[in-house]
């Protein structure tokens, strides 16, 4: 079946250092990728998509491209903040019809310290 | 504009007993998902209703069920409460036409539920 595969953390960067979370994904079919980001003590909020090979989903300065060669979809960004620090999820869905759940990877924490 | 709500936030219950988590989603939002995390693991998708009725259901046993109702409004019940059924407990709302996962969900905050 589908699946994620994201790198173990947890991952700790110092202020304005450069940020690579990876991921990869096992899929029949050619799936729509997302990244959540999870602050402590709240739900999940999503950080940015891509819908097809080649695409660039990008938000607050986060990066990540659908490569459809390496199946994978990792997370970039060039400066990290102390705000920073959560949990990044990484999932995917597939987009044919009548289908509606994520399959979510298992989380990277990362830890941005000042 | 308040966004999905879940309540309680926190609860413990005993081996055995039966539970029932609530969800509002998001104004304008219709159709609603439960996700079970597990500590240090991603969510698990459990099942989405839509008009009140269950629409996809994932690898979870019968003792999870859920409902919605007329206001959109949903519930997530366990009943025989296991020690493995500690988690964060995610509800996710959307809305008609944008109902795929492809847009992007809504997330609440979650409840935490403790199995002594």
């Amino acid at each position: 079946g589908d699946s994620v595969t994201q790198m173990e953390g947890p991952v700790t960067l110092s202020e304005e250092a450069f940020l690579t979370i990876n991921c990869t994904y096992t899929a029949t079919g050619y799936p729509s990728l997302f990244w959540y980001v999870q602050y402590p003590g709240e739900g999940l909020q999503l950080l940015l998509k891509a819908t097809k090979a080649d695409d660039k989903g990008s938000n607050k300065g986060f990066e990540a491209t659908y490569r459809k060669e390496t199946t994978s979809f990792h997370l970039e960004k060039g400066s990290v903040q102390v705000s920073d620090s959560a949990v990044y999820f990484c999932a995917l869905s597939d987009p044919g019809p009548g289908t509606y759940k994520y399959i979510f990877g298992t989380g990277t924490r990362l830890k941005v310290l000042a | 504009d308040a966004g999905v709500t879940q309540s309680p936030t926190h609860l413990i219950k005993t081996r055995g007993q039966q539970v029932t988590l609530r969800c509002s989603p998001k104004s304008g939002h219709d159709t609603v998902s439960w996700y079970q995390q597990a500590l240090g693991q991603g969510p698990q998708f459990i099942f989405q209703y839509y008009e009140e009725e269950e629409r996809q259901r994932g690898n979870f046993p019968d003792r999870f069920s859920g409902h919605q109702f007329p206001n959109y409004s949903s519930e997530l019940n366990v009943n025989a409460l296991l020690l493995g059924d500690s988690a964060l407990y995610l509800c996710a709302s959307s809305k008609t036409g944008q109902s795929s996962a492809n847009y992007g969900y809504t997330f609440g905050s979650g409840t935490r539920l403790t199995v002594v």
